[in-house]
């Protein structure tokens, strides 16, 4: 079965730019996660979809960061007026659910530059 | 405050011996545990985890070892496959929490 997809692959903005990154889940998969890492970094969490709750948005770095989960599957990710600090992998992932903490399932992710 | 360590930045092995990758974490409310192997320019793939009930797990060639009083836990590989080079991420969550904490990685080469 298909894995997780993201787009797009790369995104090279200038600084100032907006730009929407998008995430297309396993399906059947509940929960959805996007994290980003930094050169040299571990990864990062941002935000956490679970079903119809509402979202955990404690990671986000800032309040140009938001991201939606529309119809419970495809989520977008959008940063607004991008810095060069923001230049990293943005990676989404997906789950099953909570219980027996099941393993994420993670897409290629999208290399954002900040030029 | 970086939670979850991995303080090798990289590891070289060779082919048929054993790998060893190490973490620490300075939070003891974890208590679960999971290896990612990450490719280049791919997402992280889900290794093998560890219930803190637990010091043990096995899989395959794989097993990760949990030492809780030293907060301590390690990856081994074995035998090593030129396969297996890849970065390798620790993490650790809290409960049900579903937020992982990650290392930075440990970049492992597997030479032939």
């Amino acid at each position: 079965g298909a894995g997780v997809s993201q787009s797009p692959s790369n995104k090279v903005t200038e600084k100032g730019k907006d730009v929407e990154l998008r995430c297309d889940p396993i399906s059947g998969h509940t929960a959805l996660y996007w994290y980003r890492q930094s050169l040299g970094q571990g990864l990062e969490f941002l935000i956490y979809f679970q079903g119809n709750s509402a979202p955990d948005k404690s990671g986000l770095p800032s309040d140009r960061f938001s991201a939606e989960r529309t119809g419970g599957s495809v989520s977008t990710l959008t940063i607004q007026r991008t810095q060069q600090e923001d230049s990293a992998v943005y990676l989404c992932a997906s789950s099953l659910a909570l219980q027996n903490n099941s393993p994420l399932h993670f897409g290629n992710g999208t290399r954002l530059t900040v030029t | 405050d970086q939670q979850v360590k991995q303080n090798s930045p990289s590891l070289s092995v060779q082919e048929g011996r054993i790998s060893i990758l190490n973490c620490d974490y300075t939070n003891s409310m974890f208590d679960y545990f999971l290896w990612y192997k990450k490719y280049p320019a791919e997402g992280p793939t889900f290794l093998i985890s560890i219930s803190s009930i637990k010091d043990k797990n096995e899989d395959g060639r794989f097993t990760v070892f949990l030492n809780k009083s030293a907060k301590h836990l390690s990856l081994h590989i074995v035998p090593s496959q030129p396969g297996d080079s890849a970065v390798y991420f620790c993490a650790a969550s809290r409960g049900s929490n579903y937020k992982l904490t990650f290392g930075k990685g440990t970049l492992l080469t597997v030479n032939p």
